[in-house]
């Protein structure tokens, strides 16, 4: 079945670590998206990519960092210059002709200790 | 800056009620506006979507009404039933999607049995 993959479902990161959160799909969609999500929030879209070795800021790119060196996979990076990093973190794709239907994954949830 | 306000932030409904979500948008070059569905632990799912040349679309129990001279859109689901319980999301985008959708920030939807 094509989807969206995000590994691991949960991570624990401590005070001043970068952690990388794991985005691939499989449905050869052209762009990629991060979004993060807080409790009363909407998602917020942090980064973008639409094609390989290219991508650009969302709304709150400061303290993430990406990289898009195949079609399937979009990596996010949460550095320790991300203050608040806590949070439900959903990669999505999508094709780029046509029907404009995102792709969600089950997301990530990260948590500083 | 909001671009897109979502109303009401929780809703209670009984089952067999019509649950009415609202949304409204300042940037007149949205041209999509999806909603999506998330329930707790997992990515948001599209429900429906609708572009600005048509005022409403209707998908069985979903109805999107579009007021494009009021910027405003709504999402109707008709006949409630409780496992319609979840996280409702408005969204728009413009120019064909590609650098992201803007959410607003949900709301929380319970149908009473």
């Amino acid at each position: 079945d094509g989807g969206i993959t995000q590994s691991p479902k949960y991570l624990f990161r401590k005070e001043g670590q970068n952690v990388t959160l794991s985005c691939e799909q499989n449905l050869n969609h052209d762009a990629m998206y991060w979004y993060r999500q807080d409790p009363g929030q909407g998602l917020r879209l942090i980064y973008y990519s639409q094609i390989v070795n290219d991508f650009q800021k969302g709304d709150i790119a400061e303290g993430y960092s990406v990289s898009r060196e195949k079609k399937e996979s979009f990596p996010l990076t949460v550095t320790s210059a991300q203050k608040n990093p806590t949070a439900f973190y959903l990669c999505a794709s999508r094709r780029l002709q046509g029907n404009y239907g995102y792709t969600f994954g089950s997301g990530t949830r990260l948590t500083v200790v | 800056q909001q671009q897109v306000k979502q109303s009401p932030q929780s809703l209670i409904v009984q089952k067999g009620g019509i649950s009415i979500i609202n949304c409204a948008y300042e940037n007149t070059a949205f041209d999509y506006f999806p909603w999506y569905q998330q329930f707790p632990g997992k990515g948001p799912a599209l429900l429906i979507a609708i572009r600005p040349d048509v005022s409403e679309k209707k998908e069985g129990r979903f109805t999107i009404s579009f007021n494009k001279s009021a910027k405003q859109f709504s999402l109707h689901i008709m006949d409630s039933q409780p496992g319609d319980s979840a996280t409702y999301f408005c969204a728009a985008s413009k120019g064909g999607g590609a650098d992201g959708l803007t959410f607003g920030k949900g709301t929380h939807l319970i149908i009473q049995p």
